[in-house]
């Protein structure tokens, strides 16, 4: 069975940094795109980053284009987003996602971000 | 980037009628890579359709997807109570993905 289990969650103050994890079991890590897609409450999805299979390409959606990094541990089954210069527009859950090509067959159950003083 | 712009918000509808839900792009979706998830409320979402017309694995017949270009569409052909929820469209044609903002569809 596959599965997807975020951490580092929390709040932090504006301006502040985040590391989220994901845990990834039950499919063959190292063969997969990750992505992470964010929601604020109450709002829609959004497709925040991803990375390739072995860690040499990763992409970023325009609002967290240099504040954010997504990396990747093959041996550790783990995907990470270090997340910088926080503000109060990235308050949401965070998912990490994977499946093929760049549709998300598998979600995990979401870590919250809160950026508050 | 490419603006996924779903219709209507909101849609309110009884069990056992049909549910059109669309979502059109701001530019072509090459290769009909484009797909529809459902969300419930605090819970991740779950795919149902991707190459915008292929059902994922255990997803029932009532839910289909057509579409290419810039216009696509989910169909619920007979709306079971479990079908209530957000439907969200999304494109992968591009480097930067992109989700639509998303149909609710809640009981009349």
């Amino acid at each position: 069975e596959v599965q997807l289990v975020e951490s580092g969650g929390g709040l932090v103050q504006p301006g502040g940094s985040l590391r989220l994890s994901c845990a990834a079991s039950g499919f063959t890590f190292s063969s997969y795109w990750m992505h992470w897609v964010r929601q604020a409450p109450g709002e829609g999805l959004v497709w925040v980053s991803r990375i390739n299979s072995d860690g040499s390409t990763t992409h970023y959606a325009d609002s967290v284009q240099g504040r954010f990094t997504i990396s990747r541990d093959n041996a550790k089954n783990t995907l990470y987003l270090q997340m910088n210069s926080l503000r109060a527009e990235d308050r949401a859950v965070y998912y990490c996602a994977t499946g093929n090509s760049g549709y998300f067959q598998y979600w995990g159950q979401g870590t919250l971000v809160t950026v508050s003083s | 980037e490419i603006v996924l712009t779903q219709s209507p918000g909101t849609l309110s509808l009884s069990p056992g009628e049909r549910a059109t839900l669309s979502c059109r792009a701001s530019q072509t979706v090459s290769n009909s890579y484009f797909a529809w998830y459902q969300q419930k409320f605090g819970q991740a979402p779950r795919l149902l359709i991707y190459g915008a017309s292929r059902r994922a694995t255990g997803i029932p017949d009532r839910f289909s997807g057509s579409g290419s270009g810039t216009d696509f569409t989910l169909t619920i052909s007979r709306l079971e109570p479990e079908d209530f929820a957000v439907y969200y469209c999304q494109q992968y044609t591009s480097s930067l993905l992109t989700f639509g903002g998303g149909t609710k569809v809640e009981i009349k």
